[in-house]
């Protein structure tokens, strides 16, 4: 069936450091491919998006690009703040039945 | 700015007390699901309907939980009787096609 796996967290890193956190895919078709974000207290935010192969989504100076050749969506950031700590889950939508397929999050913590 | 809604947002309630959570979809929306969020099994995912019709409720614990759309603008979900392995954040999402929208939660504790 269709899944999706991101790293395991903690993922700390500095201030302005340059950020990576991996998602793979396993789906037939053509999915499309979320990333959301959930901060301390709150509900998950949509990020970004990408519908296709090659796309790339961006919102907020994070990055995704849709690798279909690869089946990934890795999310970068060039330059991390503290807040965006938070837990960051990669999805797909795999546009059979509504739902979406859910990573188990990554939390990413930002020290100053 | 649209959003979803949830009520109430926190709950501390005793075992065997009855607790409903109610969420107002952004209107327009006819696909709502309900998640249930614990530090030990993260996000499961309880149940979902589209245009009010049940579609999938396989997630939910069928003796004690249940989920209902009285009309498109509020869906409910009832525990009774509630346990303490119920305490979680539960959430409503709302959305039309592929992108879903995440209400703040109700954040559940049963003593």
């Amino acid at each position: 069936g269709d899944s999706v796996t991101q790293m395991e967290g903690p993922v700390t890193l500095s201030e302005e450091a340059f950020l990576t956190i991996n998602c793979t895919y396993t789906a037939t078709g053509y999915p499309s491919l979320f990333w959301y974000v959930q901060y301390p207290g709150e509900g998950l935010q949509l990020l970004l998006k990408a519908t296709k192969a090659d796309d790339k989504g961006s919102n907020k100076g994070f990055e995704a690009t849709y690798r279909k050749e690869t089946t990934s969506f890795h999310l970068e950031k060039g330059s991390v703040q503290v807040s965006d700590s938070a837990v960051y889950f990669c999805a797909l939508f795999p546009g059979s039945n509504y739902q979406l397929i859910w990573g188990a999050g990554t939390k990413l913590i930002i020290k100053p | 700015d649209a959003r979803v809604t949830q009520t109430p947002r926190h709950k501390v309630t005793e075992m065997g007390q009855e607790v409903t959570m109610r969420c107002q979809p952004i209107l327009g929306h006819n696909t709502v699901f309900w998640y249930r969020q614990t530090m030990m099994q993260g996000l499961e995912l309880l149940a979902y309907f589209r245009n009010r019709a049940p579609l999938d409720d396989s997630g939910m614990p069928k003796d004690r939980f249940s989920a209902e759309m009285p009309d498109a603008t509020l869906a409910t979900l009832k525990i009774q009787p509630s346990e303490p392995r119920d305490s979680a954040v539960y959430f409503c999402a709302s959305g039309l096609t592929d992108t879903q929208y995440f209400g703040p939660g109700t954040r559940l504790t049963v003593l």
